[in-house]
């Protein structure tokens, strides 16, 4: 069965700090996709990164990076010098390949508070 | 913004009634699909539509159920509504190429059941 975890119910650093969230996942599929959503108090998922498995190239997108490891099945996204306005709740996803349906299974989420 | 609208924002409800929900698709998807969010939780697959076929459902009893209209414009009705089901109910929208499916997620709508 597909699986997200993370670990990390809810993170507080301070303003400038690189902050990093960890992601877990299980799949018993070979060919699958990852996601990193954002959740602003407002509640709209932003959409952050989508990764194919075969990918495992590590991404970088200004502050943003993302570390995808299939080895230990982790997919971490890393904040480097942090800002207020990155306080949000973080998901990350699952979705197989091969299925009849895109659907997407999320963890639990990562509240990820910022302090001026 | 991902050009996927919601309404409406907010809704209060009493247990047993019924709602419907709506979504507006990103212009060009032809997919949209629907999750419930409880507090605290990760949003949870409710079903996929796809060129006005369902193309999928998750873990919800019968009394979920949805519609896609031509224009790619979606419902999610509840029937007999409970307690448990206060939740933000998100859409989204992708365009199911097999290449390129990201979904797009709209605002939400916040139901609360009394």
């Amino acid at each position: 069965a597909q699986k997200v975890t993370q670990a990390q119910t809810e993170i507080s650093v301070v303003e400038k700090e690189d902050v990093t969230l960890d992601c877990v996942y299980e799949t018993r599929d070979t060919t699958y996709y990852l996601f990193w959503y954002k959740q602003p108090p407002s509640g709209e998922l932003v959409f952050l990164i989508r990764r194919n498995s075969f990918d495992e190239q590590n991404e970088i997108s200004g502050r943003y990076s993302w570390n995808f490891q299939k080895s230990t099945s982790s997919f971490n996204f890393t904040i480097t010098a942090s800002q207020v306005v990155d306080s949000a709740v973080y998901f990350c996803a699952l979705s197989e390949a091969e299925g009849r349906d895109d659907k997407i299974i999320f963890g639990k989420g990562t509240r990820l508070h910022i302090l001026p | 913004e991902t050009g996927v609208t919601q309404s409406p924002t907010h809704l209060i409800k009493t247990r047993g009634q019924q709602v419907t929900l709506r979504c507006s698709s990103q212009s060009g998807h032809n997919t949209v699909s629907w999750y419930q969010q409880a507090l605290g939780q990760g949003p949870q697959f409710i079903f996929q539509y796809y060129r006005e076929e369902e193309n999928g459902r998750g873990n919800f009893p019968p009394r979920f159920s949805g519609l896609q209209f031509p224009n790619y414009s979606s419902e999610l009705n509840v029937n007999a509504l409970e307690l448990d089901d206060s939740a933000l109910y998100l859409c989204a929208s992708s365009l199911n190429t097999g290449v390129e499916d990201t979904q797009y997620f709209g605002p939400g709508t916040r139901l609360t059941v009394l």
